[in-house]
């Protein structure tokens, strides 16, 4: 697409359930990104894909979180048991795999609200 | 490690002030500086970068040049508008390094 895509837009959801954010970077793109930006945060890096793999996993927060990239394209990150805590905008981008120079195209992010 | 550390806001000024956001970093490597802005409601877009020393990055107005020796990329406007309110993120990226680290973003807001 034009785009990187993210959907939802906005999730409220109850303490403890599972929730899933998928997102769907620019065609061509093989490097994907998943961060996530707290009320009066920066942004805190989570994921990256290489292709399907997942070569750093380091950011994380807890085995709560896992993502997944499929075809080389939409990636979905899940977050299970959600608790009050997890409440943020997750962003994700895209980049074209090469120098350090390429910026990254990011999304609008899904707002996601534990109540 | 690597850092990036950013003037605290939130910035408040006029329109057609001066603006100056400062932006410092701390890498192991010789990265590249991005600006990046986050307009209300709307993700994150690249403003403006510079790859090595001394190179200037601009786009719409602002500018940042990259100043190895003060391990610095200030971001500047000289007359700002009331539609650049917006939240500012600095970052770097190392050579062949994936991710991006940001700095904690500052929020300007315009008034008319």
């Amino acid at each position: 697409g034009a785009g990187v895509s993210q959907s939802p837009s906005n999730k409220v959801t109850e303490k403890g359930k599972d929730v899933e954010l998928r997102c769907d970077p620019i065609s061509g793109h093989t490097a994907l990104y998943w961060y996530r930006q707290s009320l009066g945060q920066g942004l805190e890096f989570l994921i990256y894909f290489q292709g399907n793999s997942a070569p750093d996993k380091s950011g994380l927060p807890s085995d709560r979180f896992s993502a997944e990239r499929t075809g080389g394209s939409v990636s979905t990150l899940t977050i299970q048991r959600t608790q009050q805590e997890d409440s943020a905008v997750y962003l994700c981008a895209s980049s074209l795999q090469g120098p350090a120079n390429y910026g990254y195209t990011f999304g609008s992010g899904t707002r996601l609200t534990v109540v | 490690g690597d850092s990036v550390t950013q003037m605290e806001g939130p910035v408040t000024l006029s329109e057609e002030a001066f603006l100056t956001i400062n932006c410092t970093y701390t890498a192991t490597g010789y990265p590249s500086l991005f600006w990046y802005v986050q307009y209300p409601g709307e993700g994150l877009q690249l403003l403006l970068k510079a790859t090595k020393a001394d190179d200037k990055g601009s786009n719409k107005g602002f500018e940042a040049t990259y100043r190895k020796e003060t391990t610095s990329f200030h971001l500047e406007k000289g007359s700002v508008q009331v539609s650049d309110s917006a939240v500012y993120f600095c970052a770097l990226r190392l050579p062949y390094g994936q991710n991006f680290v940001f700095g904690p973003g500052t929020r300007l807001s315009v008034l008319p």
